[in-house]
């Protein structure tokens, strides 16, 4: 089955510092990746939409130059948290849709970021 | 903006009991997924649901889908420890994105 890989699964950074978060997906293309922030005991929301070749789409309230996306191949979206702050401490979860699934939406393995 | 909801939000079962999760959401939508997600960790699939009238099961769980009302119901059947988790439905709009339910955390007690 479709799998999508998500790395780092956890990263401790100073506040400050800008982190990348990559989302690959191995083994199918995936022209639309999705980006969720996921806090204690709380549900997944949605960030932003990644196109590949183009801007990525950012839900409202969402800070475009706070978090940085790019999805320059069908296979990599990455995530950067700039000037991180203790705030943005969350768990992130990438996701990729297979098409040729059935409407398959899977998941990537998270990564729970914590700001000092 | 899309709303999904789940109901309870919160549900503690005794074990050999059955009980139902709803999902509500808030606008027209065919594909209703369902996914599980244990303490610290990612999503799981665990059922697509593709049109109106669809079920699905799996062991002990069983999902259905009635577009007309925009439901969407996890049927649990003779709860076992090894099922408490955090539950999610979520529904994809036209607009090619994701949203998911507020959550449902199940624990299954002796």
């Amino acid at each position: 089955g479709a799998v999508v890989s998500q790395h780092p699964s956890r990263v401790i950074c100073k506040s400050g510092t800008s982190v990348k978060i990559e989302c690959r997906s191995l083994d199918f293309q995936a022209t639309t990746m999705f980006w969720y922030r996921q806090f204690p005991k709380k549900s997944l929301m949605l960030m932003a939409t990644s196109n590949e070749g183009s801007k990525a789409t950012y839900e409202q309230g969402v800070e475009k130059d706070k978090f940085l996306i790019n999805h320059a191949s069908l296979t990599l979206s990455t995530l950067t948290v700039t000037s991180a702050h203790p705030e943005d401490s969350s768990f992130y979860i990438c996701s990729a849709r297979d098409r040729t699934a059935s409407y398959g939406y899977t998941f990537g393995s998270g990564t729970r970021l914590t700001v000092v | 903006e899309l709303k999904v909801e789940q109901n309870p939000l919160f549900l503690s079962m005794q074990e050999e009991k059955n009980y139902t999760i709803y999902c509500n959401y808030s606008t027209t939508s065919d594909r209703l997924y369902w996914y599980r997600q244990d303490p610290g960790k990612s999503l799981e699939s665990l059922f697509v649901l593709l049109s109106n009238g669809a079920v699905k099961q799996e062991g002990r769980l069983m999902a259905s889908l009635d577009t007309k009302a925009r439901l969407s119901t996890l049927h649990i059947t003779a709860a076992v420890h090894d099922l408490s988790a955090t539950y999610f439905c979520a529904v994809d709009n036209t607009g090619n994105q994701f949203y998911f339910g507020t959550g449902t955390s199940l624990t299954v007690i002796p």
